[in-house]
């Protein structure tokens, strides 16, 4: 089974368009991140969630608004996507906020064109 | 305030070939250190962590405080082994930037 998952795996959109990336964990974990991967495999935190409460908010645009409906999901909506927001995405999930092991998610290559 | 360097982007060895990837740290208090793996389009996943002073596939990492250094090792280096490898803090929201292993035969 799958321990972190993400849907989809792939995501090819416009300009402009609204999108969201689901994630869930089935590891009865706590915490939950959201990474972007850049093109130049720079990973960078975006986003981190404990117990359904936002704990962490990197500078990113308000067009990112993650949504934590219960401690195994973290969905990550994205509205007017632009032409910068390609990368690929990745969901994470660890037992604590205090650094414990990050479990990842496969990954979702978002391409906007 | 912690932060990892890696300085090195690519490294290219032969197999067989020993491999060393160099991680540097600043860290304020007492520093845990993990080095993460990313094969070819798949997730990352933990290769190790200094705490549980293991070895992974064959790779060993020591925490050396003199040097604030935690670079990962490998005596033989295998083509399997070539993927992206990150160094991270304990709280694992700065990453390295990376470093690409290519080990060709």
């Amino acid at each position: 089974d799958t321990a972190v998952s993400q849907t989809p795996k792939y995501l090819v959109t416009q300009m402009g368009n609204d999108k969201s990336i689901k994630c869930e964990q089935n590891l009865g974990h706590d915490t939950m991140y959201w990474y972007k991967q850049d093109s130049k495999k720079f990973l960078k935190i975006m986003f981190s969630y404990n117990n359904k409460e936002l704990i962490i908010n990197e500078t990113v645009p308000n067009r990112f608004s993650p949504k934590s409906p219960d401690k195994a999901h973290l969905n990550l909506h994205i509205n007017s996507l632009e032409l910068g927001d390609s990368a690929v995405y990745f969901c994470a999930s660890s037992s604590s906020s205090g650094g414990e092991t990050q479990y990842f998610g496969p990954g979702t290559r978002l391409l906007v064109l | 305030a912690q932060r990892v360097t890696q300085p090195e982007k690519l490294l290219s060895v032969f197999k067989g070939a020993p491999v060393e990837l160099k991680c540097n740290y600043s860290y304020s208090g007492s520093p845990e250190l993990f080095w993460y793996v990313q094969y070819s389009r798949q997730r990352l996943q933990l290769l190790l962590r200094h705490i549980s002073r293991e070895s992974i596939k064959g790779f060993t990492a020591d925490l050396n405080k003199g040097e604030t250094s935690f670079h990962l090792k490998k005596p033989f280096a295998q083509e399997e082994d070539s993927a992206m490898y990150y160094c991270a803090p304990r709280i694992a929201l700065i990453f390295g930037k990376g470093t690409t292993l290519s080990v060709s035969s």
